[in-house]
């Protein structure tokens, strides 16, 4: 299967600050990136779907001011966690799709921590 | 995409087949049952996917019933790396594929010695 590896593995940051969260496809071209977010003991959490060169959409609840997401090229789509608050503190992962494969894969994802 | 519906938990014992159900009893005709896993604190790992033709790959099987209301994963010879949440999710195929999926909360397996 594909790879998509993200970076970092884990962050701890300050209340107020700001977080960026890359997502690469390695051996693949993305034309799709998916971020979701996942509380401890709960399911995965779509959080929006960005393709390249383009705006992402949102799901419903989902602040875009929040999460701003970039998905500038067809191997990177990075998710900024703006004004990061304690609440923010959750497991982020993201997945790439291409028309190449009918299925999606994941990154490792990324342990944020606010403090 | 339809809905499914999975035990909350299993248990199996190491070197024993586990049989994983779900149920999808609003499936539709162009939409897949995938099959995905979470090892703690890991990304979700791809399984297996299939339409309605019974499926196997050097991970599993996926056998999924005559009027596709129903599936269920085999892993023939469960290991205890095979703990895990496993996932199974319903996602429209053809031009209206987006690549989007939508977890349920899936089933806990624990395989144990």
């Amino acid at each position: 299967g594909a790879v998509v590896s993200q970076h970092p593995s884990w962050v701890i940051c300050k209340s107020g600050t700001s977080v960026k969260i890359e997502c690469r496809s390695l051996d693949f071209q993305a034309t799709t990136m998916f971020w979701y977010r996942q509380f401890p003991k709960q399911s995965l959490m779509l959080m929006a779907t960005s393709n390249e060169g383009s705006k992402a959409t949102y799901e419903q609840g989902v602040e875009k001011d929040k999460f701003l997401i970039n998905h500038a090229s067809l191997t990177l789509s990075t998710l900024t966690v703006t004004s990061a608050h304690p609440e923010d503190s959750s497991f982020y992962i993201c997945s790439a799709r291409s028309d190449r494969y009918t299925e999606a894969f994941f990154g490792q994802g990324t342990r944020l921590t606010v403090v | 995409d339809a809905k499914t519906t999975q035990p909350p938990s299993m248990d199996c014992a190491e070197g024993r087949a586990a049989n994983l159900p779900c149920n999808h009893s609003t499936i539709s005709g162009n939409e897949y049952v995938y099959w995905y896993r979470q090892i703690h604190s890991q990304g979700p790992q791809y399984i297996i996917h299939g339409l309605k033709n019974n499926e196997t790959n050097e991970m599993a099987s996926l056998i999924i019933t005559e009027d596709r209301k129903s599936s269920t994963l085999i892993l023939p010879h469960a290991t205890l790396r095979d703990t895990a949440v496993y996932y199974c999710i319903v996602r429209s195929g053809g031009s209206s594929n987006t690549g989007k999926l939508i977890f349920g909360q899936g089933t806990t397996l624990q395989v144990k010695p």
